[in-house]
C-alpha cells in the first residue's frame, strides 16, 4: 500500500460544509487513533490541523473536525471560505512501525 | 518560538548524493525526534523517515532503505537527510518536521529544501 486512499478534489460553495474521506486499512487507519490532517497551502509546508483522530492543535480554527469509523477517517471543515483553498492529507500511523500518508485532496471553493 | 530552518536549494546530477539539514531552535532538542517528508512534483506527501533525536535510532521508509541515512548533531540542534544514488524520480521538495516518540503527530515543519535531479 503506497498511500491511504483520498478523493483527489472536492469543492464547496463559501459557507458550506465538505467532508473528506481518508481509506486505510486495519494495520494503519482502523488499527490506531493516530490519524492526523495536514493542509498545505501552494509553495508552503503542511500544517498540523488535526492530530489523534479528532484534536485540534492550538490556534487551529474549530471549523475544522475530524472522526474516524472503522478503516475510514474523516476530515470535516464547516462554513467553508476562501482561504481554506488548499491541499489536504490524512497521515497515519501503521503496524510496520511506520507511517503513511494519503493520496491528497484538493479543496476548491466555488 | 519553535523555529525549523533548512538548508538551500540544491541541483544534483543522477546518481549524485544531497544531504538537507534542518537547524532548529526554541525547544528541547532531544525531547522530539525529527521525521522527513518530501512532495515530487504533482504528487503528494511522502513519508522518508523517522530519526529519535535521543537516541538516534531510526526507522526508514521500505522504499527508501538502504539508500538514505538521517543523523543529528547535538551540539548544534540539527537534523541531516542524506540520500544516496539520486534518480530524476528523487526530484521534490523535502521537509523536516518534529514529533514526539509516542506521539502521532508533526507539529512543526521547515520550510523545505527542493533537490533538483539534472543532468
Amino acid at each position: 500500500q503506497s498511500a491511504l486512499t483520498q478523493p483527489a478534489s472536492v469543492s464547496g460553495s463559501p459557507g458550506q460544509s465538505i467532508t473528506i474521506s481518508c481509506t486505510g486499512t486495519s494495520s494503519d487507519v482502523g488499527g490506531y487513533n493516530s490519524v492526523s490532517w495536514y493542509q498545505q497551502s501552494p509553495g508552503k509546508a503542511p500544517k498540523l490541523i488535526i492530530y489523534d483522530v479528532n484534536n485540534r492543535p492550538s490556534g487551529v480554527s474549530p471549523r475544522f473536525s475530524g472522526s474516524k469509523s472503522g478503516n475510514t477517517a474523516s476530515l470535516t471543515i464547516s462554513g467553508l471560505r476562501a482561504d481554506d483553498e488548499a491541499d489536504y492529507f490524512c497521515n497515519s500511523f501503521t503496524s510496520s512501525v511506520t507511517y503513511i500518508f494519503g493520496s491528497g485532496t484538493t479543496v476548491t471553493v466555488l | 518560538q519553535v523555529q525549523m530552518v533548512q538548508s538551500g536549494a540544491e541541483v544534483k546530477k543522477p546518481e549524485a548524493s544531497v544531504k538537507v539539514s534542518c537547524k532548529t531552535s526554541g525547544y528541547s532538542f532531544t525531547t522530539y525526534g525529527f521525521i522527513w517528508v518530501r512532495r515530487a512534483p504533482g504528487q503528494g506527501l511522502e513519508w522518508v523517515g523517522w530519526i529519535n533525536t535521543y537516541d538516534g535510532d531510526t526507522i526508514y521508509a521500505p522504499r527508501f532503505q538502504g539508500r538514505v541515512t538521517m543523523t543529528t548533531d547535538t551540539s548544534t540542534n540539527t537534523g541531516y537527510m542524506e540520500l544516496n544514488s539520486l534518480t530524476y524520480d528523487d526530484t521534490a521538495v523535502y521537509y523536516c518536521a518534529r514529533g514526539r516518540a509516542g506521539y502521532y503527530h508533526f507539529d512543526y515543519w521547515g520550510q523545505g529544501t527542493l533537490v533538483t535531479v539534472s543532468s
